[in-house]
C-alpha cells in the first residue's frame, strides 16, 4: 500500500519567516494530495489540494508543489502569523481515480509561529 | 451549517470494557468514514460507508469492533472488549460523493 513520509516532524518560525513542509509517497499511481490543518483538540480541515495533473497550486498564503517524477510534494505558507500554528498532515489517496476515501498520511509537522 | 457531530467528547473507560461512538454527518452527505488517530500520528481509515452500505472495512478489527449506519445518516462505532491499545482519538468523517473531507472533532478515548 501507500506510504507517506513527512519532514519535518517540527518546525519553529518567526512570524512573517515562511515555512515548508516536504512529503514523499511511494505509490506512482497515486494523484490526490490534500494538506489538513489541525489544531488542538479539533479534527483536521483541508487547506489546499493537488492533483497530479498540475505541478503548483496557489492560495493567498498557502502554495503546493508538486513533483510526480520525484514523488516529492511541498506545503509552502509564506508571511506566516501566530494562527497558523497548528500541525499540519499530508496525504495521498492510494491507486488511481483521485478519490479521497483511501487516503493514507503522513504523520504530521508541529508548526509554531514565535510572534 | 451544523458540521460533523460527534460524542462523547471525552471517554474513560477500564479495559474489557465496552465503549460506544456516535456521529452525525452533515447532512446531505452520503459517504461517512470512521478514522483512528494514535497520539503522534496521522488519522488511518477504519471504515467508510456509502448511505447505509460499508463498502470499506478492510482496516477495521472485526474481532472487537462493529459499526453501524442506520439509515444512512447517523453511525455508531462501538469496541468490545476494549484494550489499553485502543486509546486513541476516533474521528468521524463525512463528504458529498468523494468531495472534500469534513471532519468532527473526534472522541478521546482512554483506556486504562
Amino acid at each position: 500500500g501507500e506510504n507517506v513520509e513527512q519532514h519535518p516532524s517540527t518546525l519553529s518560525v518567526q512570524e512573517g519567516d515562511s515555512a515548508v513542509i516536504k512529503c514523499t509517497y511511494s505509490d506512482s499511481a497515486s494523484n490526490y494530495f490534500p494538506w489538513y490543518k489541525q489544531e488542538l483538540g479539533k479534527g483536521p480541515q483541508l487547506i489546499i489540494d493537488i492533483r497530479s495533473n498540475v505541478g503548483e497550486k496557489k492560495d493567498q498564503r498557502i502554495a503546493v508543489t508538486l513533483n510526480k517524477t520525484a514523488k516529492h510534494f511541498s506545503l509552502h505558507i509564506t508571511e506566516t502569523q501566530p494562527e497558523d500554528s497548528a500541525v499540519y498532515f499530508c496525504a495521498a489517496s492510494e491507486g488511481s481515480g483521485g478519490s479521497n476515501y483511501k487516503l493514507t498520511f503522513g504523520k504530521g509537522t508541529l508548526l509554531t509561529v514565535n510572534p | 451549517e451544523a458540521g460533523v457531530v460527534q460524542s462523547p467528547r471525552y471517554k474513560i473507560i477500564e479495559k474489557k470494557q465496552p465503549v460506544a461512538f456516535w456521529c452525525n454527518p452533515i447532512s446531505g452527505h452520503n459517504t461517512l468514514y470512521w478514522y483512528r488517530q494514535n497520539l503522534g500520528q496521522g488519522p488511518e481509515l477504519l471504515i467508510r460507508y456509502e448511505n447505509e452500505e460499508a463498502v470499506d472495512d478492510s482496516q477495521l478489527p472485526k474481532d472487537r469492533f462493529s459499526a453501524e449506519r442506520l439509515k444512512g445518516v447517523d453511525s455508531t462505532l462501538k469496541i468490545q472488549p476494549a484494550e489499553l491499545g485502543d486509546s486513541a482519538v476516533y474521528l468521524c468523517a463525512s463528504s458529498l460523493g468523494f468531495g472534500e473531507l469534513f471532519f468532527g472533532s473526534g472522541t478521546q478515548l482512554s483506556v486504562l
